[in-house]
């Protein structure tokens, strides 16, 4: 089955610096790869997603990337506030009829 | 409804009972997933079902859980003779369009189980 891997655990950055997060997934196959942040209490919500035939997608201040032959993409936040602050997950699945796949979560702290 | 509904929003309950989660999608959509929260962990799989399909079982941990969708609507989560392990965040999605590129999971607000 699809294994998704996600890097770093915990992530500390200061107002307005830029935050990279990393995943790696396993299975070929997978063509579509969800971003969700949870804030603390709360339930997971998508904020982006990007499919396998798109290299790059953004919306204002956070951006994904797809590298399909290395197998690995990744959520840029620029311009980071404290409201960013939360856990982030990656996701990866096949086509339609399949379940999503999680990333282990990056723990997001902007500091003011 | 407007969003995905979870009950009870608590739940904390002595080892070896049995519990049932609820779990009340967004009207119209077709596929159901459940998913567990350990602290401070990641997302992991249990159950999905799909409309009139046979569920995707392969995440569940043991045989003491069991899910059932009545009607293609709610769905209930059993537990059963639960276990101190047992404890964590229940989480329930759904979807419009299975692995739906322009739909993604919307979740409901989870259960906390707390095994004592």
């Amino acid at each position: 089955g699809e294994n998704v891997e996600q890097h770093p655990s915990t992530l500390s950055v200061q107002e307005g610096d830029s935050a990279v997060i990393k995943c790696t997934y396993s299975d070929s196959a997978s063509n579509y790869f969800p971003w969700y942040k949870q804030e603390l209490g709360k339930r997971p919500q998508l904020i982006i997603d990007i499919r396998s035939n798109v290299g790059e997608k953004k919306d204002q201040r956070i951006a994904v990337t797809l590298n399909k032959t290395a197998k690995h993409f990744s959520l840029h936040i620029t311009e980071t506030q404290p409201e960013d602050s939360a856990v982030y997950f990656c996701a990866a699945n096949k086509a339609a009829g399949n379940k999503l796949t999680f990333g282990g979560g990056t723990r997001v702290l902007v500091k003011p | 409804g407007a969003g995905v509904s979870q009950s009870p929003s608590n739940k904390v309950t002595e080892k070896g009972k049995d519990v049932e989660l609820r779990c009340d999608p967004i009207s119209g959509h077709t596929a159901l997933y459940w998913y567990r929260q350990s602290l401070g962990q990641g997302l992991e799989f249990l159950i999905y079902f799909q409309g009139n399909s046979a569920p995707d079982k392969s995440g569940l941990p043991s045989d003491r859980f069991s899910a059932e969708r009545t009607g293609g609507s709610v769905s209930t989560l059993t537990i059963q003779r639960t276990q101190q392990e047992d404890s964590a965040v229940y989480l329930c999605a759904s979807s419009l369009i299975p692995g739906s590129y322009r739909y993604g999971y919307t979740f409901g607000s989870g259960t906390r189980l707390t095994v004592v």
